[in-house]
């Protein structure tokens, strides 16, 4: 089993809400990422997890703010964004955080800021 | 700065056409190169390759890594319009856990 779950599928958000992306992941993985993609572009790294310590951040603004409570479960909360945030966020995870390790995606979050 | 370019950037075939598609790379310590496809959601794995590893078949997708030329291919033979997609590389180096993608190519598969 390779799957990576994603909520919600689809979520619209002033730019003064405070929402929250969710990812779960049952594979026993210690590596887990966020990335957003942009319609026709390729996906952007944003974070890595490794063993549920913060690993990279790719100069993220603070507006996206991660986290993961456990080994199984990454967050991304957001708040004040803006519309050029829209984009989708896909969850990945892989057995450790290691290049030659698969990195499974998740189905993503289609997110749309108005 | 770690480089993949995929070529062509889009591509229009027939039903039974045979494809193949081209990443290259310019990367710091290569460690690994990997071909997703990915519809409409999240991209979906289909090889790795490694130095260990430069070869993989599965059904009728192919792949290839020539570490001489810092490239890979991906041949799809007898092409389905269930291929139609977006054909993503990417490569790992160094900086553990990070991989850097190519544009993608689109192919579309008409009947």
């Amino acid at each position: 089993d390779t799957e990576v779950t994603q909520t919600p599928k689809h979520l619209v958000m002033g730019m003064t809400n405070k929402k929250s992306l969710k990812c779960e992941q049952h594979m026993g993985h210690r590596a887990m990422y966020w990335y957003k993609q942009k319609a026709k572009k390729p996906p952007e790294l944003m974070f890595v997890y490794s063993y549920e310590k913060l690993s990279i951040n790719e100069s993220v603004p603070s507006r996206f703010s991660p986290e993961c409570p456990n080994s199984s479960l990454l967050n991304l909360h957001l708040h004040a964004l803006q519309p050029e945030d829209s984009a989708l966020y896909l969850c990945a995870s892989s057995q450790e955080e290691a290049s030659t390790d698969t990195q499974y995606f998740g189905p993503g979050t289609r997110l749309t800021v108005l | 700065e770690d480089k993949v370019v995929q070529s062509p950037l889009s591509l229009v075939v027939h039903e039974g056409d045979t494809v193949t598609l081209n990443c290259s790379y310019e990367v710091t310590n290569f460690r690994s190169l990997l071909w997703y496809k990915q519809e409409k959601k999240a991209p979906t794995f289909l090889f790795m390759l490694t130095s260990s590893g430069i070869e993989k078949k599965s059904g009728r997708l192919s792949s290839i890594l020539d570490k001489k030329e810092l490239s890979s291919i991906l041949n799809i033979t007898a092409t389905q319009t269930g291929d139609s997609a977006i054909y993503l590389c990417a490569v790992g180096g160094t900086s553990y856990g990070k991989l850097t993608f190519g544009q993608g190519t689109i192919l579309t598969v008409h009947p």
